[in-house]
């Protein structure tokens, strides 16, 4: 159980495009999601803390214009990497914790965005 | 605010044991360990909670010492699938984010 995907697994976009990331609880619900970002050969760094039905907290540095996030479902959050240039490619993870007391995240299988 | 992760890195034989220390400035709920393989997604190792506890599966074990806001993951008799990044990840009282170190690079030899 517990399972996290994401979609797609990698995509590549030219500069000034934007890109839509899903990432999907199979078989829980999960009332909170969280998004990270990875660099190559660095650790996860928080981008953002998403509740269902309502805006997303973002950490410190995160454009929120750029990066937007929505959580429409207890099943689904979606990152949209809005105008993407060079800078922002990297691997994008997603994770779902089962509940407001329980601590264990769940990740997705990550999403590496290239951008040209 | 992050943990901080000990050592960087470490290279090991197959058959020996290492340690990899986490420690935090902040008061803890749960500490987390994931391990991550190039190019893959971290995968959950274990979680201990708050009240000092230790745990283990099979020759990875760790231990939360919550007073000194300190955790520590224990590998013995080292294999070649135990090389890659160890990560811990670390819950603070109030639903906090999972925020991560920085990382140990684990690499097992022949």
């Amino acid at each position: 159980g517990a399972v996290v995907s994401q979609h797609p697994s990698w995509v590549i976009c030219k500069s000034g495009t934007s890109v839509k990331i899903e990432c999907r609880s199979l078989d829980f619900q999960a009332t909170t999601m969280f998004w990270y970002r990875q660099f190559p050969k660095q650790s996860l760094m928080l981008m953002a803390t998403s509740n269902e039905g309502s805006k997303a907290t973002y950490e410190q540095g995160v454009e929120k214009d750029k990066f937007l996030i929505n959580h429409a479902s207890l099943t689904l959050s979606t990152l949209t990497v809005t105008s993407a240039h060079p800078e922002d490619s990297s691997f994008y993870i997603c994770s779902a914790r089962l509940g407001v007391n329980l601590y264990e995240q769940y990740f997705g299988p990550g999403t590496r965005l290239t951008v040209t | 605010q992050q943990p901080v992760q000990s050592p960087q890195a470490v290279i090991l034989r197959e058959g020996e044991d290492a340690v990899i220390n986490c420690s935090s400035s902040k008061a803890l709920y749960s500490v987390h360990w994931y391990r991550q393989k190039h190019g893959e997604a971290p995968v959950f190792l274990m979680i201990l909670l708050k009240g000092g506890e230790q745990k283990g599966h099979d020759k990875i074990s760790a231990s939360f010492n919550e007073k000194k806001q300190q955790s520590s993951l224990y590998l013995t008799a080292s294999q070649l699938s135990y090389s890659g990044t160890y990560f811990c990840g670390t819950v603070s009282p109030g639903n906090t984010p999972l925020v991560f170190g920085k990382g140990t690079r684990l690499s097992v030899i022949a």
